[in-house]
C-alpha cells in the first residue's frame, strides 16, 4: 500500500534542531518518476512549502529559510529526512512529507502529518 | 516568490448549488504549474486538480478547473455535504507557494 509516515519529536525546544524521518512504502524513492518533499502549516496558516529531493540526490530549498533547513534521503531505507536548525516558536506546524509526481509536478501523495510545536 | 491571493475568504454555499473560487496570481504562472488542493481538519491535503484543469485520480467530476490569464478558478458544480472544507491553490513554477485559502462552508 502506498504510504508515506511522518516520525520525529512533536516538541523540540527554542534554538534546537528539528529532525523528522518520512518512511516510504509502496513506491521506491529512488525512482525517476518522483521527487520527494516537505511541506509544513503553522496554526492557522496557508501551507509552505519546505524542501524538495530528486532521486538524483538534488536538493532545492525554500529560499526564506535562510540555510536552516537540509533534506536528505536514505535509499537503503526508502526513507527521507529533514532538518531544521535554530527553530523558533514560528517553526511550530504541522510537517507533512510529500511525493511530487514528475508527470504532473504538483503534490500528489502526503503523509498524514505530525505535529510539532517549538517551546 | 510568487504570491497566490484566493477570495473569497469564505464562501457559504448551500448543498447542491454551485462554488466558485478564485485563485490570482502576483505574477505569470504557466497554466501547467497550478494546482488545487482540499484540506479537511484533521487530515493531509488531497490534490484535486493540477495543471489547472486536469483533475486527479478520483476527484469526482463536480470538480473543475479553468484558467484565464493569471486567474485561476476551482468550480464544485453541485456542492455535495463531504465538500464543506478549505481550498488551497497552489503554483510550482518556481519555488511552490499556496494561497492562503477558500473555507467552503455550510449556509
Amino acid at each position: 500500500q502506498l504510504r508515506l509516515q511522518e516520525s520525529g519529536p512533536g516538541l523540540v525546544k527554542p534554538s534546537e534542531t528539528l529532525s523528522l524521518t518520512c518512511a516510504v512504502s509502496g513506491a521506491s524513492i529512488g525512482s525517476s518518476n518522483y521527487h520527494w518533499g516537505w511541506i509544513r502549516q503553522p496554526p492557522g496558516k496557508e501551507p509552505q512549502w519546505l524542501a524538495t529531493i530528486y532521486y538524483t540526490k538534488d536538493t532545492y530549498y525554500n529560499p526564506s529559510l535562510n540555510s536552516r533547513v537540509t533534506i536528505s534521503s536514505d535509499t537503503s531505507k526508502n526513507q527521507f529526512s529533514l532538518k531544521l536548525t535554530s527553530v523558533t516558536a514560528a517553526d511550530t506546524g504541522v510537517y507533512y512529507c510529500v511525493r511530487r509526481d514528475i508527470m504532473i509536478l504538483a503534490f500528489d501523495l502526503w503523509g498524514q502529518g505530525t505535529m510539532v510545536t517549538v517551546s | 516568490e510568487i504570491l497566490m491571493t484566493q477570495s473569497p475568504a469564505t464562501l457559504s454555499v448551500s448543498p447542491g448549488e454551485r462554488a466558485t473560487l478564485s485563485c490570482r496570481a502576483s505574477q505569470g504562472v504557466a497554466s501547467s504549474h497550478l494546482a488545487w488542493y482540499q484540506k479537511k481538519p484533521g487530515q493531509a491535503p488531497r490534490l484535486l486538480i493540477y495543471g489547472a484543469s486536469t483533475r486527479a485520480t478520483g476527484v469526482p467530476g463536480r470538480f473543475s478547473g479553468s484558467v484565464s490569464g493569471t486567474d485561476f478558478t476551482l468550480t464544485i458544480s453541485r456542492l455535495e455535504p463531504e465538500d464543506f472544507a478549505l481550498y488551497y491553490c497552489q503554483q510550482y513554477g518556481g519555488s511552490p507557494t499556496f494561497g492562503r485559502g477558500t473555507k467552503v462552508e455550510l449556509k
